[in-house]
Parts: structure tokens; sequence; C-alpha cells
């Protein structure tokens, strides 16, 4: 099984403060994904990057996909209370085709 | 108009018990999924079905029984309740089944075995 490790765990931040979150893997992943949920809702899809070395930008939301295709990163530019919740990467795990591997999740909390 | 919908969205019983969360999407996606989040937030696909056949069946105790009438559906029944059933249980579902194919996830049903 191909495992995702994000870090950090925890991040507790003021509004207007730049932070990174890290999702990382000894293994190679055609494509990784990254949702964000926040509390009583199911997580939604924020973005799929697919190509190594690959940047998407969402808002003051920047994603980068590894060269090597085994990390990624979320940078948030200028948090805000809103940007509050988890994140998850996830990326394709396992024998069982369309099955999606999830990391543990990094909690962001936005203080006003 | 809800996207997918999960009912109940709490559910509170005692040990032994069985119960059933059920779960439809409007989306007209082909593939649904059951996963299970832990109170860790660790997020683990459990089952899915693709155009009502069993797709993926994740190592879950055979307690745990999914059923989908039609691809707009699928329900999970769950026999003799355990302490370690808790946790809140999502259902989603994918245009198709494939990796890129982005999960669109319900808001989750809270059991809680006491």
């Amino acid at each position: 099984t191909q495992l995702l490790e994000q870090s950090p765990q925890f991040l507790s931040i003021q509004e207007g403060e730049n932070l990174t979150v890290y999702c990382n893997s000894s293994s190679v992943f055609s494509s990784l994904q990254w949702y964000r949920q926040e509390p009583g809702e199911g997580p939604v899809l924020l973005v799929t990057v697919v190509t190594g070395g690959e940047v998407k930008k969402l808002k003051r939301l920047t994603f980068q996909f590894g060269d090597a295709r085994k990390d990624s990163s979320l940078h948030i530019t200028a948090a805000q209370p809103g940007d509050t919740g988890l994140y998850l990467c996830a990326g394709p795990g396992g024998t069982s085709y369309g099955k999606l591997t999830f990391g543990q999740g990094t909690i962001l909390t936005v203080h006003p | 108009d809800t996207a997918v919908s999960q009912t109940p969205k709490y559910l509170v019983t005692q040990m032994g018990n069985d119960k059933s969360i059920k779960c439809e999407q409007n989306l007209g996606h082909d593939t649904m999924y059951w996963y299970k989040q832990d109170s860790k937030k660790f997020l683990k696909i459990m089952f899915s079905y693709n155009n009502k056949e069993l797709i993926i069946n994740e190592t879950v105790p055979n307690r745990f029984s999914p059923k989908s009438p039609d691809k707009a559906h699928l329900n999970l029944h769950i026999n003799s309740l355990e302490l370690g059933d808790s946790a809140v249980y999502f259902c989603a579902s994918s245009q198709v089944q494939g990796y890129n194919s982005p999960l669109h996830f319900g808001n989750g049903t809270r059991l809680t075995v006491t």
C-alpha cells in the first residue's frame, strides 16, 4: 500500500500569516488530489495535480507537485479565518483501480 | 439541491444493535463509495460500487454489508455493532471509476456506539 504522510499534523496561526502544508511519500504517484474538510461536512476537492513539477493556483492557495511525483505541497498566502479546516492529500493507492489513499491530514486553525 | 446526501446525520445506538445508513447522489455519477473517518480524522475506503457492481471491498468485517439498488443509491448495513465502529461514515461518488475522477462527499453520518 502506498502511504502518504502529511506534515504538520496541526497548525495554528494568526490571520495574515503564510503557511505551507506538506504531503510526502516514498512511492511515485501518477497524480495527487488535495481536499479541504470543514467541521460537520465532507471533504471538498481543491485541486488535482498530475504532472511532475506542476504548480496550480487557486486564489491564495498554491499547490505544487514534486518533480519526482513523490511529494506535494500546499502554500497559503495571507491566511484568513475562512481557511480553517482539515486539509487532506490523496493519491492512488493499492492494487484496486480507482482506490484513493488519504494522508492523515493537517488541521489548520486561523485566528482572527 | 444537495449532490450527495446521507441519512441519518447522527446515529447513537447500543452495542449489538443493527443499523443502516443511506446515501443518494443526484450527480449522475457511475461510482459510489463508503469511507470511514476515525477519531484522528484518518479517512479510509471501505467499499466502492461501479454501476451497482461491487468493485472495492477493503478489509472490513463482514458485519458491514453495502447494497446498491441502483447507481444513484448506496446503503450500508451494519450488524452487531461494536464500540470500535464509532466513527464518521462518508458516502462519496465520482463520475467514473478512476484516479483522477474527483470524489464528491456527503456530509457524513456520525455513528456513536455505546
